[in-house]
């Protein structure tokens, strides 16, 4: 199975910072990579797919990059309704694994 | 819009059963695969199963195979997960989610809102 480590597991921001959020397979998957973010008590909404593909209706200030092992979450300047847990997650091969989560709290 | 809801969760025994539905508006279910995924405190999100769009093809996570099946009624634009001998790791909340495949993307492009399974003695 295809392990996904995510860093850090949480972090403090103020609106307006620029946020990076890592996330590294434990084998190459080229470019099959999604980020989701979740909101407290609701269920998980895509953000990212294909490592840099922005979903439909998901604001600018978020990207993605990578490919192979490595990849990032930006979001450009932080908003008060981005503070959430953000997820990567692997389509490469299955079982399909999800990273442990990334929280982003109001500093 | 799309919309995924899902059904039947609970408290039950461990050994016992259980059967979850998602019912799927607003759009063409028989065009998209579907999975359930589920989520704890202490493990985070688990992908637990796929189906295709004819059912032709179905996976599972190795923590539930043999024990959960998952089915479809594209007609009735309902997809369904039969959880048995149910153990206290199973307990999450499951929610189904709209695959999307296409070239080099494969990806959950609609969630439910989840429905919690609690298994206790």
């Amino acid at each position: 199975d295809i392990q996904m480590t995510q860093s850090p597991s949480s972090l403090s921001s103020s609106v307006g910072d620029r946020v990076t959020i890592t996330c590294r397979a434990s084998q190459s998957i080229s470019t099959y990579l999604n980020w989701y973010q979740q909101r407290l008590g609701k269920a998980p909404k895509l953000l990212i797919y294909s490592a840099s593909s922005l979903q439909s209706g998901v604001p600018s200030r978020f990207s993605g990059s990578g490919s192979g092992t490595d990849f990032t979450l930006t979001i450009s300047s932080l908003q008060p309704e981005d503070f959430a847990t953000y997820y990567c997650q692997q389509s490469y091969s299955i079982p399909l694994t999800f990273g442990g989560g990334t929280k982003v709290e109001i500093k | 819009q799309v919309q995924l809801v899902e059904s039947g969760g609970g408290l039950v025994k461990p050994g016992g059963s259980l059967r979850l539905l998602c019912e799927a508006a607003g759009f063409t279910l028989n065009d998209h695969y579907m999975s359930w995924i589920r989520q704890t405190p202490g493990k985070g999100l688990e992908w637990v199963s796929y189906i295709s769009t004819s059912s032709s093809y179905t996976d599972y996570a190795h923590s539930v195979k043999g024990r959960f099946t998952i089915s479809r009624d594209n007609a009735n634009n309902s997809l369904y997960l039969q959880m048995n001998s149910l153990r206290a790791e199973d307990t999450a909340v499951y929610y189904c989610a709209r695959n999307i495949w296409s070239g080099y993307s494969y990806y959950f492009d609609y969630w439910g809102q989840g429905t919690l399974v609690s298994v206790s003695s």
